[in-house]
């Protein structure tokens, strides 16, 4: 079983397209991210829900919203999409927000052309 | 969140030992000192942390320096599969955001 499962893992989309990529982690972790890993490799936090509520959101533009149905899910929609915003988006979580061990899921490479 | 430096990249012999260095000078009294590592293609790997003594896992060890101002991630014996981008992540013990700041990392090459 997967700890922390992403899909799709691949996503190509045109833009000004709305698109969302799901996140589930079955580790029966507190806390949820959203990491961005650009082309030249950067990560960077996006977003932290900690039991469903959101505790970090590091200057994302509103066109990206995530969405926690539960704990053991953290969605990340995107309206209106942008060249710049192909990248490598990573879903993680950790048992709670004060624990630093992350599990990562594999990454969904989202192409916008 | 304080900043880490590490060598951009560093090569390797298979089944030799490795060290990969990370200075952080400006580390504070509550900064723990992590290391993460990404395979290719894959999302980031939790290695080790640590506060102050030298830390042991399955994976690797971590030397601390007595001021700690600087750390070393140990691999005992290096394996193809070891390559990766290391990295050397300060964390505030007092934050309760759980948030990662990655830096660029090392990336090591294994050769076998």
């Amino acid at each position: 079983d997967t700890a922390v499962s992403q899909t799709p893992k691949y996503l190509v989309t045109q833009m000004g397209n709305d698109k969302s990529i799901k996140c589930e982690q079955n580790l029966g972790h507190d806390t949820m991210y959203w990491y961005k890993q650009d082309s030249k490799k950067f990560l960077k936090i996006m977003f932290s829900y900690n039991n469903k509520e959101l505790i970090i959101n590091e200057t994302v533009p509103n066109r990206f919203s995530p969405k926690s149905p539960d704990k053991a899910h953290l969605n990340l929609h995107i309206n209106s999409l942008e060249l710049g915003d192909s990248a490598v988006y990573f879903c993680a979580s950790s048992r709670n927000s004060q624990i630093t061990e992350a599990f990562f899921g594999q990454g969904t490479r989202l192409t916008v052309v | 969140d304080a900043k880490t430096t590490q060598p951009n990249s560093m090569e390797s012999n298979e089944e030799e030992p490795v060290h990969l260095p990370c200075n952080h000078s400006t580390i504070s009294g509550t900064d723990y000192i992590h290391w993460y590592r990404q395979l290719p293609s894959q999302g980031p790997e939790y290695v080790i942390h640590g506060l102050t003594s030298n830390v042991n896992n399955r994976m690797a060890s971590l030397a601390i320096a007595e001021d700690r101002k600087s750390s070393t991630l140990i691999l005992h014996r290096a394996t193809l599969r070891d390559a990766a981008v290391y990295y050397c992540i300060l964390r505030d013990g007092s934050s309760n955001t759980g948030k990662l700041i990655f830096g660029q990392g090392t990336t090591l090459q294994v050769k076998p």
